[in-house]
């Protein structure tokens, strides 16, 4: 079965750091550009970062770019993401998606991020 | 102005057809994008519907009902998620998206009601 699963999302607080994990399982991991996208409670979709197959050619929203770091480990078929100096703001689900053909084609069920003191 | 503007909400009748609207702001020409489409549920990730460019560029995502389709009007600049012969379960937020300047960027979503 093709599967994304996150994790590390947790409460921290404001200016706090936090990585976040996707385990990838049922294709190969190499082959796809991987994203991240966030969903802030009761919001809509936000578009995060994006990373080609071999690591090569990375994109950021401008929201986070300098904060955050999108990385992978096709061998161990793990996308991340680094998420340093939080906000208020950055509280959200966070899901990973694979790419194909341009779209969004698989996505995990997210992991929680809470900003809060 | 945001890039891509959503309705906030549409309702539609079960049986009829709903057509969602994505606009694109002004001097982003839609012609010259592909446009996405993605279907999400109360407490579920999206699911992505289709894409549609022209009607020789176009994809439905794998298992998407024949029931939606996609187009564009290029008078108004709008690219358009039509959902034929509604039912309860298309009720759902629905959002567009484009990659645009080297970043994928979302609309803000339309909640459709089925009543």
């Amino acid at each position: 079965e093709v599967q994304l699963v996150e994790s590390g999302g947790g409460l921290v607080q404001p200016g706090g750091s936090l990585r976040l994990s996707c385990a990838a399982s049922g294709f190969t991991l190499s082959s796809y550009e991987m994203n991240w996208v966030r969903q802030a409670p009761g919001k809509g979709l936000e578009w995060v970062s994006y990373i080609g197959g071999s690591g090569s050619g990375i994109y950021y929203a401008d929201s986070v770019k300098g904060r955050f770091t999108i990385s992978r480990d096709n061998a161990k078929k793990s996308l991340y993401l680094q998420i340093n100096s939080l906000r208020a703001e950055d509280t959200a689900v966070y899901y990973c998606t694979r790419e194909a053909d341009d779209a969004f084609d698989i996505w995990g069920q997210g992991t929680m991020v809470a900003v809060s003191s | 102005q945001a890039v891509l503007t959503q309705p906030s909400s549409l309702s539609a009748s079960p049986g009829a057809s709903a057509s969602l609207t994505c606009t694109l702001r002004s001097g982003i020409n839609v012609g010259t994008y592909r446009i996405y489409w993605y279907q999400q549920k109360p407490g579920s990730p999206p699911h992505y519907l289709l894409r549609y460019k022209s009607d020789s560029d176009k994809q439905q995502g794998s298992g998407v009902p024949s029931r939606f389709s996609g187009s564009k009007d290029a008078s108004a600049n709008a690219g358009i998620l039509l959902i034929s012969g509604v039912q309860s379960e298309d009720e759902a937020d629905y959002y567009c998206v484009i990659w645009h300047s080297s970043a994928w960027v979302f609309g803000g979503g339309t909640k459709l009601t089925v009543l």
